[in-house]
């Protein structure tokens, strides 16, 4: 079982449109969550954190279930520009001393006119 | 924000030579940095740690001596990949971490884009 799993997508969305993506990870100690944007042949970059009282960031929500292991992001009114791979990542264990980061496959985004 | 660097972005080369990456963080100093492999559709997958004036650590299933990582100073980590053979190829990413004024933070490079032929 792979330690972080997503939907694959694509997801395929009008813009304007909310859409809603899952993630499961297995490590129940895992400490710190996120959600990283990936774009085509790019670096993936930092979205937002997620916390266990759920936050959000303008368009964007995400929410944390400790208990289910489960991880979500909401994003409300599609935008074109939101087009791209959504990863979603947890740190747990220790990589030469630190946490280490553990990524999903991701979840892909594709927003249409 | 902080800025991380990887020279070159792309290369192509043949089979059996060497390649070397480079890492940079531009506005911080980085006493550890990180080396992420990406397969086409995959997740980024964390290769090793850099310890600026340590051994790296390497994670399950990589090969060090195939993967050198060395991090000389708090801003340069290089990432050489010996006798390079086509199952090599793959996006590689580093990120470095930034621990300056509490924060905990890693950045990642651009990517290196290696084809080996």
């Amino acid at each position: 079982r792979k330690e972080v799993e997503q939907d694959p997508g694509p997801f395929n969305v009008p813009e304007g449109a909310t859409v809603a993506f899952n993630c499961t990870y297995s490590n129940s100690a895992s400490q710190s969550f996120f959600w990283y944007r990936q774009d085509c042949r790019k670096e993936p970059k930092l979205l937002m954190s997620v916390y266990s009282s759920g936050n959000e960031d303008g368009r964007f929500t995400a929410q944390l279930n400790r208990a289910s292991q489960y991880i979500s992001l909401l994003i409300r009114d599609s935008k074109l520009s939101d087009s791209a791979t959504y990863l979603c990542v947890v740190t747990t264990g220790f990589s030469g001393g630190y946490n280490k980061l553990i990524f999903g496959a991701g979840t892909r985004l594709a927003v249409h006119p | 924000g902080a800025v991380v660097s990887q020279h070159p972005s792309r290369v192509i080369c043949k089979s059996g030579t060497s390649v070397k990456i480079e890492c940079r963080s531009l506005d911080f100093q980085a006493t550890t940095m990180f080396w992420y492999r990406q397969f086409p559709k995959q997740s980024l997958m964390l290769m090793a740690t850099s310890n600026e004036g340590s051994k790296a650590t390497y994670e399950q299933g990589v090969e060090k001596d195939k993967f050198l990582i060395n991090h000389a100073s708090l801003t340069l980590s290089t990432l050489t990949v010996t006798s390079a053979h086509p199952e090599d190829s793959s996006f590689y990413i580093c990120s470095a971490r930034d621990t300056a004024g509490g924060r905990d933070t890693q950045y990642f490079g651009p990517g290196t884009r290696l084809t080996v032929l």
